[in-house]
């Protein structure tokens, strides 16, 4: 059974800095793509970022370039972001999502999400 | 970025009856060199995560219940609950992977 562990939210101020953490099981990791989805609770969906199994490949939301970084530890079955310059409009809950067989771009499995509040 | 938007925004349906959600994408997220759709559904239930349900459009995702379809092609889509059930309660998105990944803002489904 897949399982996605996220960790590593909190209460952080404005301008501060957060990593997450996403502890994988139940699959191969090394041959996914892995992403980060957030959701201000209440409201959609957002893609953060996202990561190809061999990290070859790495992309970000516009809203997030420059200040997120995505990495994978695929010895650990570990999956990061390392936020900085946090903004209050970061605050949401942030979703590991594991990406298809085919790399095509939908996510099959979902972690329970890890909340991050960004406020003074 | 491709923007999705769906309707309505929520809708009641009575228990059996049928639920149709409609996506409209900014731009095509049909691929024409292999024919597919990049578009895909998802169920999100109070208080969990989104679970995939069908992905290329209309091929639905293991273990979801046949009463779940996918459909439409380019810009337009719709998924279909064809007799609704008391689970089925939930808020549904669609997602396009043509380009960088987007969702629609969610439909709420509930029971009337």
């Amino acid at each position: 059974e897949v399982q996605l562990v996220e960790s590593g939210g909190g209460l952080v101020q404005p301008g501060r800095s957060l990593r997450l953490s996403c502890a994988a099981s139940g699959f191969n990791f090394d041959d996914y793509g892995m992403h980060w989805v957030r959701q201000v609770p209440g409201k959609g969906l957002e893609w953060v970022s996202g990561i190809r199994g061999n990290s070859g490949g790495i992309g970000y939301a516009v809203s997030v370039k420059g200040r997120f970084t995505i990495s994978r530890d695929n010895a650990k079955n570990s999956l990061y972001l390392q936020m900085n310059s946090l903004r209050a409009e970061d605050t949401a809950l942030y979703y590991c999502a594991k990406g298809d067989s085919t790399s095509s771009g939908w996510f099959d499995a979902w972690g329970q999400g890890t909340l991050v509040t960004v406020s003074s | 970025d491709i923007v999705m938007t769906q309707s309505p925004d929520s809708l009641a349906v009575s228990l059996g009856e049928r639920a149709t959600i409609n996506c409209k994408s900014s731009q095509s997220v049909l691929y024409s060199s292999n024919n597919k759709n990049y578009l895909t559904w998802y169920q999100q239930k109070p208080g969990q995560p989104p679970k995939l349900l069908i992905y290329w459009a209309s091929t639905r995702a293991s273990g979801v219940p046949d009463r779940f379809s996918g459909s439409g092609s380019g810009t337009d889509f719709t998924l279909t609950i064809s007799s609704l059930q008391a689970e089925d309660v939930a808020v549904y998105y669609c997602q396009q992977y043509y380009t960088t990944p987007t969702f629609g803002q969610g439909t709420k489904v509930e029971i009337k």
